[in-house]
C-alpha cells in the first residue's frame, strides 16, 4: 500500500524568508501524481501545486516550487518570500495513475513569524 | 461562484441520531469523494463515486451510506451516530478525463456528536 510521510509536524519561518516542507512516499508504481494542499484556519483544502511523476521538471506556482526526486521518493515544497497568509497546515498527497484514491500525509503546521 | 459546496457547515447532534450532509459541485466533474478528517487532522478517503457508481468504499461502517442522485451531487447519510463520528467531513470532486485528475475540495462540515 502507498504511504505518505511528512516528518515535520510543525515548522516556522520568518516573514519574507524561505522554508522547505518535506514529504516522502512509498510506492511500487511508476506513474503517479503528487500534490501539496494547504489548509488554513478556515478549514478549506486548497490545492497549492501538483507534479506528474513522468515529468522530470519540477513544478512551480509563483512563490511555491517543489523539489521532486523520483528515485529517492521525495517531494518537498519550497515557499519563497513567506507571507502571513501562508500560515496553514500543509498536506502532501499521492495518487497513482488510474486510481481515484488520494493518500495524504499527516500534515505540517506552518507558522509565519512577523 | 462556489465550485464544491457542502451543507451544513456545522452539525451538532446527539448520539444515536441520523443525519445527512449534502454536497454539490458545479465543475462538471464526473467523480466525487467523501473524506474524513479526524481530530489529529489526518485525512482519509471514505467513498468515491464515478457517474453515480460507487468506485471506492474504504472500510467504513455501514452506518455511513453515500447517495449520488446525479453526477453533481454526492450526499452522505449517517445512521445511529456515535461519539467517534465527530470529525470534519470533506466532499471533493475531480474529472476522470483529466490525466492528473486533481481533486477540488468543499469547505468541510464539522460534525460534533454529543
Amino acid at each position: 500500500a502507498q504511504t505518505v510521510t511528512q516528518s515535520q509536524p510543525e515548522m516556522s519561518v520568518q516573514e519574507a524568508e524561505t522554508v522547505t516542507l518535506s514529504c516522502t512516499y512509498d510506492t511500487s508504481e511508476s506513474d503517479y501524481y503528487l500534490f501539496w494542499y494547504k489548509q488554513p484556519p478556515s478549514r478549506q483544502m486548497i490545492l497549492v501545486i501538483r507534479q506528474e511523476a513522468y515529468k522530470q521538471q519540477n513544478a512551480t506556482e509563483n512563490r511555491f516550487s517543489v523539489n521532486f526526486q523520483k528515485a529517492a521518493k521525495s517531494f518537498s515544497l519550497k515557499i519563497s518570500d513567506s507571507q502571513l497568509g501562508d500560515a496553514a497546515m500543509y498536506f502532501c498527497a499521492y495518487r497513482s495513475f488510474g486510481n481515484e484514491k488520494l493518500t495524504f500525509g499527516t500534515g505540517t503546521r506552518l507558522t509565519i513569524i512577523p | 461562484d462556489t465550485a464544491v459546496s457542502q451543507t451544513p457547515k456545522y452539525l451538532v447532534t446527539q448520539m444515536g441520531n441520523d443525519k445527512s450532509i449534502k454536497c454539490e459541485q458545479n465543475l462538471g466533474h464526473d467523480t466525487m469523494y467523501w473524506y474524513k478528517q479526524d481530530s489529529k487532522k489526518f485525512l482519509k478517503i471514505m467513498f468515491s463515486y464515478n457517474n453515480k457508481e460507487l468506485i471506492i468504499n474504504e472500510t467504513v461502517p455501514n452506518r455511513f451510506s453515500p447517495k449520488s442522485p446525479d453526477k453533481a451531487h454526492l450526499n452522505l447519510h449517517i445512521n445511529s451516530l456515535e461519539l467517534g463520528d465527530s470529525a470534519v467531513y470533506f466532499c471533493a470532486s475531480g474529472s476522470s478525463g483529466d490525466r492528473v485528475e486533481t481533486q477540488y475540495f468543499g469547505p468541510g462540515t464539522r460534525l460534533l456528536v454529543l
